[in-house]
């Protein structure tokens, strides 16, 4: 199975700031045959479902904020996320589509001053 | 618009069954593979289970493997999840999603399993 390690597990910033969270996979999610990583980024704010946010490590979903920026490859993943605002308050996750099992992140919380 | 309504959860005893349900719209269901996903309280996700858009393949997790069946009723645009068995450990929010990196969730239906 893939193991996903994800940091931090909570973080707390002022709004105007910009905050990084990282995921690491046991396994590299880098397909040979179409050169597209399959892991993915979502949000869930309290008391909601998950959203989906980044999708093949670094394509934004429809509707998501340009603030939301999904980066790595291989084994190595990042989401940035410039300027926080208010509204981003949240837990996040990262999700590895690769193979079966498919294996989620450890959450990381987001908190605003 | 894509949605995605589960129903059928509640609160049953250990060793009890429960079927879930998990009605689409607003997308060609039969053409999409779909996936079950769980929070127990305060947790993190877990994935478990998935079927393919033709029901050609199911994949568990561990956790759940000879316990949960997935299945669909494409002339219903409907996914469930019959679950057997269950254990304390099964108490969760329990989560349909659309496809092949979950573009689209439910709403969620709870399920609690205590005696």
């Amino acid at each position: 199975d893939i193991v996903m390690t994800q940091s931090p597990f909570s973080l707390a910033v002022s709004e105007g700031e910009m905050v990084t969270i990282n995921c690491k996979s046991s396994q590299s999610l880098l397909s040979s045959g179409n050169q597209k990583n399959y892991l993915a980024w979502y949000q869930q704010k309290p008391g909601q479902s998950p959203k989906l946010l980044i999708y093949y490590a670094s394509t934004r979903q429809s509707g998501v904020p340009d603030r939301f920026i999904g980066s790595g490859s291989g084994t190595d993943f990042t989401l940035t996320i410039s300027d926080v605002q208010a509204e981003d308050l949240a837990d996040y996750y990262c999700l590895q589509h690769y193979s079966s099992p498919f294996t989620f992140g450890s959450g990381t919380k987001l908190e605003i001053k | 618009e894509v949605q995605l309504v589960e129903s059928g959860g509640g609160l049953v005893k250990p060793g009890s069954s429960l079927k879930l349900s998990c009605v689409a719209s607003g997308f060609t269901f039969s053409s999409y593979g779909m996936h079950w996903i769980r929070q127990a309280p305060k947790k993190g996700l877990e994935w478990i289970a998935l079927i393919y858009y033709d029901s050609s393949n199911k994949y568990y997790a561990d956790s759940v493997k000879g316990r949960f069946t997935i299945s669909r009723d494409n002339s219903k645009n409907t996914l469930y999840l019959e679950m057997n068995s269950l254990r304390s450990e099964d108490t969760a929010m329990y989560y349909c999603a659309k496809s092949g990196y979950f573009d689209y969730w439910g709403q969620g239906v709870m399920v609690t399993v205590s005696s």
